[in-house]
């Protein structure tokens, strides 16, 4: 069984551009949750989804960052307008609704110089 | 609020010696938390290790152990004798009933040496 799938591993970027994650959860899961980890942080939640729609997205800093599944399988994050604080390693998870496992990614190392 | 407390930095152990990663929690908005040992080997994606969502038991796996501790808000991870094979971050967690949000420490990185 495929796991999570992320892309890209690695983005570096200049302050003021833009990115965009990509994220495919396993298949059959409902529950796709994006994090953002900075250096020596644990995971934080920015959102999450069951199916197509957004169920949390109150940590997500929203003037900049977006995210989407629009058909409830494949998902995206997209940071416009990046700034250096925002550098840090972005993880897609999923899960089957009411299971008490979630399944990680590998991540996104994302850089803003 | 809550949160999650567990050593931190990076610790260093001689293979087959005893290990403990100390975790404690916060769970004023959860009244009832699941407890969670995450690990991330090199190169590798974070993965589940153990859980426990009952307090009082124990969880383990591959030679962890971790006991859900509610009076003492801990789940203190041990393992009796260390592989270099174990060398990896190690992550405490919780989440509520409906795992809408894990809460993580910050990780604790261990280095077996030989």
């Amino acid at each position: 069984e495929a796991g999570v799938t992320q892309s890209p591993r690695y983005a570096v970027l200049q302050e003021g551009q833009a990115v965009s994650f990509w994220c495919d959860p396993i298949s059959g899961h409902d529950t796709l949750y994006w994090y953002q980890q900075p250096r020596d942080q644990g995971p934080q939640l920015l959102v999450y989804f069951r199916d197509e729609a957004v169920i949390d997205n109150s940590q997500l800093p929203s003037d900049r960052f977006s995210a989407v599944r629009p058909k409830g399988t494949n998902s995206t994050l997209k940071i416009q307008s990046a700034k250096q604080g925002d550098t840090a390693t972005y993880l897609c998870a999923s899960s089957f609704q009411g299971d008490t496992e979630v399944f990680f990614g590998k991540g996104t190392r994302l850089t803003v110089v | 609020g809550d949160s999650v407390t567990q050593t931190e930095g990076q610790v260093t152990v001689s293979e087959s010696k005893s290990l403990i990663i100390n975790c404690t929690y916060s769970a004023t908005s959860i009244g009832y938390p699941n407890l969670f040992w995450y690990v991330r080997y090199p190169g590798e994606g974070l993965q589940l290790l153990l859980k426990v969502i009952t307090a009082g038991q124990k969880g383990s796996s591959r030679g962890f152990e971790a006991t859900y501790n509610k009076e003492a808000t801990s789940f203190h991870l041990q393992k009796a004798s260390v592989q270099e094979s174990d060398s990896a971050v190690y992550y405490c967690a919780l989440s509520n009933t409906g795992y809408q949000n894990f809460y993580f420490g910050k990780g604790t990185s261990l280095t077996v040496i030989p």
